[in-house]
């Protein structure tokens, strides 16, 4: 596609919910990452992968947290038995190289309540 | 503490100034990026920069990596330029791993008319 697109934008989910994030990254781009951002703060980084590979995890917040790109492409974050701390935005980007020098798009994020 | 400082965090201004956001950061970096986050919530990336200093329409980006520090200028500011001006690092592969980038809290820029 034209950019980086995050689905859904919006999502309300009460407390001990799993929900599923999704990122579509700009179509040639080989890194992607995950960022969570509180309001009023700047993004934290959470993960990213190389293609399918994932050679960082070190920012997600707990084992509640994970991602996955099975196919080097679509991303997904998933946040089991979710808490109202989790609320935040989740952002994805995606650069064209690998070893991190290029810039990063960003997606237009999932705003995550949890009640 | 952050490894990323950022100032002012929030910064008002009359239209036609010239704005200056700094960022300043503890330990080495490979490259420093500077973001601008619209009122809308999305972020688009303005500088990627490893030295000196880069220039694209009103706006300015300047490095010292002895010092650890770059500003973001904004010459003749305008009411659109308003937006939240975020500071990021990529830290070098020694430090910290090489893709991971850490940013600054933010700095809110409110340009009136």
């Amino acid at each position: 596609g034209a950019g980086v697109s995050q689905s859904p934008r919006y999502k309300v989910t009460k407390r001990g919910q799993d929900v599923t994030l999704r990122c579509d990254p700009i179509s040639s781009h080989a890194t992607l990452y995950w960022y969570q951002q509180a309001l009023g703060q700047g993004p934290e980084f959470l993960t990213y992968f190389n293609y399918e590979a994932q050679p960082d995890k070190s920012g997600l917040p707990s084992d509640r947290f994970s991602a996955e790109r099975p196919e080097g492409s679509i991303s997904t974050l998933t946040i089991q038995r979710t808490e109202q701390r989790d609320s935040a935005m989740y952002r994805c980007a995606s650069s064209m190289g690998l070893a991190g020098t290029d810039t990063q798009y960003f997606g237009p994020g999932t705003r995550l309540t949890v009640l | 503490k952050n490894e990323v400082e950022q100032s002012p965090q929030n910064l008002t201004a009359q239209e036609g100034e010239f704005i200056t956001i700094n960022c300043s950061y503890s330990v080495g970096i490979s490259a420093l990026h500077w973001l601008q986050q619209h009122p809308g919530g999305g972020i688009v990336s303005l500088f990627m920069l490893s030295s000196g200093k880069k220039k694209h329409g009103r706006l300015i980006a300047t490095i010292n990596i002895q010092e650890k520090h770059s500003s973001l200028h904004i010459t003749a500011s305008h009411p659109r330029d308003s937006a939240v001006y975020i500071c990021a690092v990529r830290f070098r592969p020694s430090i910290q791993g090489a893709q991971k980038l850490v940013f600054g809290q933010g700095t809110r820029l409110t340009i009136n008319p």
